[in-house]
């Protein structure tokens, strides 16, 4: 089973400010990499599949990159419902998620 | 639009079975996989398994396997979920979710979700 460490598990930042989260996997997935987002009682929404594309409707500040074991994801300017939890996924059975990374109004 | 909906929470004793539905609409449901995941309080996200929503066939987490068994009705556009031997540690919220990827092909990128079902298992 892979394992997805993400890192840090709290990020305490400003709104405007640029957030950088990492998500490192045990063996190498190629760029079989996604990214979900969750706010308090919600379902996880898909931000970025593949490592790098974004799902329909998901505004251009959120960016993926990375490959192998070590992954990104960066939110460029902070706006006040990016606020949430984000957790990242790998497809090789079994799926397996990180995790989480909670990022908090500082 | 893509909409998931899935039944209402469940309480139940330790041994006991729970069935969880998710009514696909606003797609063709037999043209995509439907996941299940759940997340137990306070934690991260636990795939369980898919089904094939034209075929039937399915494939389950081998942590699961043996007490987990998802089907779909696709006269009423419906997948289901049910978990036996419920124990403690099953208490979560339930996610279907529609994966990405059309005509079956797999992408195991989940999108979208359902609301999430409540699960509590207790004595």
């Amino acid at each position: 089973e892979i394992v997805l460490t993400q890192s840090p598990a709290t990020l305490s930042l400003s709104p405007g400010e640029r957030a950088t989260l990492s998500c490192r996997a045990s063996q190498s997935v190629s760029s079989y990499l996604a990214w979900y987002q969750q706010k308090p009682g919600q379902a996880p929404r898909l931000l970025i599949y593949d490592t790098s594309n974004r799902a329909t409707g998901i505004p251009a500040r959120f960016s993926g990159s990375g490959s192998g074991t070590d992954f990104t994801l960066t939110i460029s300017s902070l706006e006040p419902e990016d606020f949430a939890i984000y957790y990242c996924q790998q497809r090789s059975n079994p799926l397996t998620f990180g995790g989480g990374t909670k990022v908090e109004i500082k | 639009q893509v909409h998931l909906v899935q039944s209402g929470a469940e309480v139940k004793k330790p041994g006991a079975s729970v069935t969880i539905s998710c009514k696909a609409s606003g797609y063709m449901f037999t043209s995509y996989t439907i996941q299940w995941v759940r997340q137990a309080p306070g934690q991260s996200l636990e795939w369980m398994g898919w089904i094939n929503t034209g075929n039937g066939n399915t494939k389950y987490s081998q942590k699961f396997q043996g007490r987990v068994a998802i089907t779909r009705d696709t006269s009423a556009d419906t997948a289901y979920m049910e978990l036996s031997s419920l124990t403690f540690e099953d208490t979560a919220v339930y996610y279907c979710a529609r994966d990405r990827a059309r005509y079956q092909v797999l992408s195991h990128w989940f999108d979208p979700w359902g609301q999430g079902t409540l699960v509590t298992v207790s004595s």
